[in-house]
């Protein structure tokens, strides 16, 4: 099956920096999602994005299908961004799922 | 409001019993799954169905069962022949196939 690595496993910040997540996939995808899981386990939908650039508030992702990967950048970091993020690839009908960055954004 | 609810949010099973978790929507989305989550890892399928009486293995099927009787439920029987069934369960929906998925609130099962 596809495999999904996201890098880097761990993130620690200070309040106010940015950050980038980053999500390898070994093959073309027809979709790509990352989700936001909280410290209470719910899985909230950031993006969409199977190709190019899109932006919610502090929050924006770039994925570059052909070369498969997707990026995931915070600015201006909250402690509300803490949790983990996961990438998730479809191929086939399915969700495939990376291990997740976990973000710990400290006051 | 529209959206997914499992139930419950808390199970304990044990040594040889069947449990069922409950997931329904009211989004009149087509397509429905369920997701097994263990500590420290990403999610993994266990079952989707694209729609109503058609269900498909995911990559982690044994041991469980499903149904998909009709469109906004899609409830999960964990099997006695499941060996290690404590994880979080997520059941998670989308309009279609190949739509974007939205997920319920899980289902933490553990044995006594």
């Amino acid at each position: 099956g596809i495999q999904v690595e996201q890098s880097p496993p761990d993130l620690i910040l200070q309040e106010g920096a940015n950050s980038t997540l980053r999500c390898n996939f070994s093959d073309s995808v027809n979709n790509l999602q990352w989700f936001h899981q909280n410290p209470w386990g719910q899985l909230i939908n950031l993006f969409y994005i199977p190709s190019g650039t899109k932006q919610n508030g502090r929050l924006s992702a770039t994925t570059v299908a052909t070369e498969r990967y997707s990026l995931l950048y915070i600015s201006s970091s909250q402690t509300t961004d803490s949790g983990v993020y996961f990438c998730a690839v479809e191929n086939d009908y399915k969700l495939s799922f990376g291990a997740g960055t976990t973000v710990t954004v400290r006051a | 409001d529209g959206g997914i609810t499992q139930s419950p949010k808390y199970l304990f099973r044990k040594e040889g019993q069947n449990v069922t978790l409950s997931c329904e929507q009211n989004l009149n989305h087509d397509a429905m799954y369920w997701y097994r989550q263990d500590p420290g890892q990403g999610l993994r399928l266990i079952y989707y169905s694209q729609i109503v009486n058609d269900f498909q293995k995911g990559d982690i099927a044994e041991g469980y069962s499903v149904s998909r009787e009709k469109k906004e439920s899609f409830p999960l029987t964990v099997t006695s022949a499941q060996k290690n069934p404590t994880a979080f369960y997520l059941c998670a929906s989308s309009a279609q196939i190949n739509q974007p998925q939205h997920f319920g609130d899980g289902t933490r099962l553990s044995i006594l």
